[in-house]
């Protein structure tokens, strides 16, 4: 495997079910993220986690909860979503760099979610 | 409060020819941009970035310019090709590592 990998790719869920997504970066990267992609939205980031520390967590439901056990590996746990949570979650991966360099984030495939 | 736009949500172009796709920002802070193109069912992918302290990068049929009066960013085609149809993404940064993206605009390419 190469690059940023997610699973599943397509997710439908009720809204009283709890899953998972799961992201793994195979670049050696230290800093991993969440983002949601609505229709006609721009990429809204959820979190941020680096050195395997949550750094940003922008102001998301607590129906999502990420966890991140290794610079590797990131998870993303949903519980109670709503039919308004369904969109393309990407996972991206970064390594952190100087100010003004190589800040370029490589992001996994998505993950389809419908909410039903 | 959107802090990057791109506000035309589609371009079609001839191959061969130049596409010219535009962003726009408001924050004053950002110092880094970047493109990303994305295909139907994947991820976005990097494409190129520019630092605030340059006005122009290339890369092959790539070229981004950067004019920070104008708070402006462009990206250059050239020459345009049918795999180039693609979602593109103009997003920045102000440091660390959150990144601020466009809605994107839908390059089509056409033979």
């Amino acid at each position: 495997e190469t690059g940023v990998t997610q699973t599943p790719r397509h997710l439908v869920m009720g809204m009283t079910n709890k899953k998972s997504l799961k992201c793994e970066q195979h670049l050696g990267h230290n800093a991993m993220y969440w983002y949601k992609q609505s229709a006609k939205k721009p990429l809204e980031l959820m979190f941020v986690y680096s050195l395997e520390e949550r750094v940003e967590n922008n102001s998301v439901p607590s129906r999502f909860s990420p966890e991140c056990p290794n610079s590797s590996h990131l998870f993303l746990h949903l519980h109670t979503l709503q039919p308004e949570d369904s969109a393309l979650y990407l996972c991206a991966s970064s390594q952190e760099a100087p100010s003004g360099m190589g800040r370029e984030q490589y992001f996994g495939p998505g993950t389809r979610l419908t909410v039903t | 409060d959107q802090q990057v736009k791109q506000n035309s949500p589609s371009l079609s172009v001839q191959e061969g020819r130049i596409s010219i796709l535009n962003c726009d920002y408001t924050n004053s802070m950002f110092d880094y941009f970047l493109w990303y193109k994305k295909y139907p069912a994947e991820g976005p992918t990097f494409l190129i970035s520019i630092s605030s302290i340059k006005d122009k990068n290339e890369d092959g049929r790539f070229t981004v310019f950067l004019n920070k009066s104008a708070k402006h960013l462009s990206l250059h085609i050239v020459p345009s090709q049918p795999g180039d149809s693609a979602v593109y993404f103009c997003a920045a940064t102000g440091g660390g590592n959150k990144l601020t993206f466009g809605t994107g605009t839908q390059l089509k390419v056409e033979l």
